[in-house]
């Protein structure tokens, strides 16, 4: 595709359900991250994947968060038993290539409300 | 540890006036930096990038960005604001390895 999609644009759900997020990164690019964005706050990296290398898991807030790359293109970010703290907008960017010269391409992300 | 500081967190400004945000960061070798601009409900998109050479980069949009590395900043220009400017601009830094850290952001306000 053009560029980074992600899906559902919108999600709100009741605090304990779980939610899955999509990903959709530009075709080819071997580096996939997920960022969070709180109101007023900038953005907390949460995972990264690199082609079939082992994800860096580093960022995840919780054990009640985890994600997967399928055939190295599309993610899915999953929150378990979610709670009001975890409503934010959930960011999945790409880049060609990993490194931190790189460029990130950004999805318009995903606004989760958990009531 | 690395970190990027924006301490404006909005800016107001008249259309057609000059602008600078300001960005600091703390690494210590010569980062690469970035600065991103977020639309409402949209992702981020790249205005510029530093890694090496000029100080003085050019980016979209008409914006420019100046590294200096005594004052450990990466300040956003731009001579004249368009009211299309209106948005949350972010400074980013890589630091090695794959992350990118991001500030915190700066909302820059267009009046007419």
């Amino acid at each position: 595709g053009a560029g980074v999609s992600q899906s559902p644009s919108n999600k709100v759900t009741e605090k304990g359900k779980d939610v899955e997020l999509r990903c959709d990164p530009i075709s080819g690019h071997t580096a996939l991250y997920w960022y969070r964005q709180s109101l007023g706050q900038g953005l907390e990296f949460l995972i990264y994947f690199q082609g079939n290398s082992a994800p860096d898991k580093s960022g995840l807030p919780s054990d009640r968060f985890s994600a997967e790359r399928t055939g190295g293109s599309v993610s899915t970010l999953t929150i378990q038993r979610t709670q009001q703290e975890d409503s934010a907008v959930y960011l999945c960017a790409s880049s060609q290539r990993q490194g931190a010269s790189e460029t990130q391409y950004f999805g318009p992300g995903t606004r989760l409300l958990v009531l | 540890a690395q970190s990027v500081t924006q301490p404006d967190i909005h800016i107001t400004v008249s259309e057609g006036a000059s602008l600078e945000l300001r960005c600091n960061y703390s690494y210590g070798a010569t980062p690469y930096l970035f600065w991103y601009v977020q639309s409402p409900g949209q992702g981020l998109q790249l205005l510029l990038k530093y890694f090496s050479g000029d100080t003085l980069v050019q980016g979209i949009k008409g914006f420019e960005a100046e590294f200096k590395r005594s004052q450990s900043s990466f300040n956003l220009r731009k001579p004249s604001v368009h009211w299309s400017d209106a948005a949350e601009y972010f400074c980013a830094v890589g630091a090695g390895g794959f992350k990118t850290i991001f500030g915190a952001g700066t909302r820059l306000f267009v009046k007419a």
